[in-house]
Order: C-alpha cells, then structure tokens, then sequence
C-alpha cells in the first residue's frame, strides 16, 4: 500500500507564476489536508477535503490559493501570481474515514519562489 | 481551541530514556491527545494517541495526568534516528479537521 504521494517534491516558480501542487492520498482515503510550513516554523492548517467537497479552509489565505479534491485524480492545491512570501513546504494528508485518529503525510513539496 | 505547550528543545543521551512533558490546561472532555514527530526533511509522522488511559505502542508510551491538564510521549530508549520535533496535538473528536500543530520540541539525541 503505498504511501501518501506529493509532488512535485521541489519547485521553483518566478514571482507571478502559477504552482500546482499534487496530493494522491493513501488507497481508500477520502480525505485530504493541507498544511503549511514556513522555514524553522511549525505546520499551519490549510484546508481539509472530502472528495469533490471542501469542508474547511479557514487556514487557506482567501486570495490567489484554492485546493480542490475532484472524484477522480489527485487533490490540487493552487497557488497563483506567487509571491517569495509563499516560499514554504507544503505537506498532504490523508485520513482513511474523516474519524482522524491517524493521518498520514506526504513528503512535502517544496515551494521556492525566486 | 485548547492550546498546547511544549519546551522549545530537549536534549537526550542514546539509550537512555526521553520524557517530552505537554500541558493543556484547557483541555476539553472530547480531546483526544495526540503526539506527531517530524523528522528533518519529511512529512509529520504519528506517533500515538489517547484520551485518558496510559498508551503504549512499539514506537513509545503515552502517560496522561490524571487531570487530563498534562501529557508525557515515552521514548524508552532514545537512538540517533529519534532526533526529530515532536508535537503535541489536542484534537475534538467532533470537529475532525481541527488538528492544530504548534511549535513542538525539538529534540537532539547525542551518541
């Protein structure tokens, strides 16, 4: 059963450019979160999705980010018009019944805007 | 949401045992107590969880006060590869998505 999938692992984006950033969650898991994690900081909370829903983005900055979780394929989280501010990791999880006694990570993708 | 705190680091000798102490004073009947450790360069990592019983798996134990106000993540022996931050994480039973990671403690395990 292979893990939960991210990538890229590294990306490089040009201030104004548009990241997307692939979350593929464990077999059988229905939901997805995404945090973020700032250089020698903790990780933030983003949002949380079911498939084709999204149930909480409070963490999501309301400007230029959207995530989404379609029926089939991989969640996506959207940055466009990146600014150097946006630099950070970016880390999926995956919950197997929205019960959330374990989540499983992802590697992370890395984020740099140059 | 109830908070959590952690010292900022820990230093531990190799083989030797690790108590990483938590306070959440605040804590509600429904939290569940968390602990999630990050290694360097990698995605968070669940480590155990409870909600008042003592808990051990073959990663660490979980000793919880009986108040609930403070929790205990159990290294019995402490190797170079446990050098990670570690996080304490209350988390409602009824609102799933709200696992709020803090800054943790880091810890550094000396040879």
């Amino acid at each position: 059963n292979a893990g939960v999938m991210q990538n890229p692992r590294h990306l490089v984006r040009r201030r104004g450019q548009e990241a997307r950033l692939r979350c593929s969650p464990m077999k059988g898991h229905s939901h997805v979160y995404w945090y973020r994690q700032l250089p020698e900081e903790g990780l933030k909370f983003m949002v949380y999705l079911q498939k084709e829903n999204i149930i909480d983005e409070s963490g999501m900055p309301k400007e230029r980010f959207s995530a989404e979780f379609p029926k089939e394929g991989p969640s996506i989280l959207r940055i466009q018009q990146v600014v150097r501010g946006d630099s950070a990791a970016y880390f999926c999880a995956s919950d197997p019944d929205g019960i959330g006694n374990t989540i499983y990570f992802g590697e992370g993708s890395w984020l740099t805007v140059v | 949401d109830a908070k959590t705190t952690q010292p900022n680091s820990m230093e531990s000798n190799e083989e030797e045992p690790v108590h990483l102490p938590c306070n959440h004073s605040t804590i509600s009947g429904t939290d569940y107590i968390h602990w999630y450790r990050q290694l360097p360069s990698q995605g968070p990592e669940y480590v155990i969880h409870g909600l008042t019983s003592n808990v051990n798996n073959r990663m660490a134990s979980l000793a919880i006060a009986e108040d609930r106000k403070s929790s205990t993540l159990i290294l019995h022996r402490a190797t170079l590869r446990d050098a990670a931050v570690y996080y304490c994480i209350l988390r409602e039973t009824y609102n799933n998505n709200d696992m709020r990671f803090g800054a943790g403690t880091r810890l550094t395990v000396k040879p």
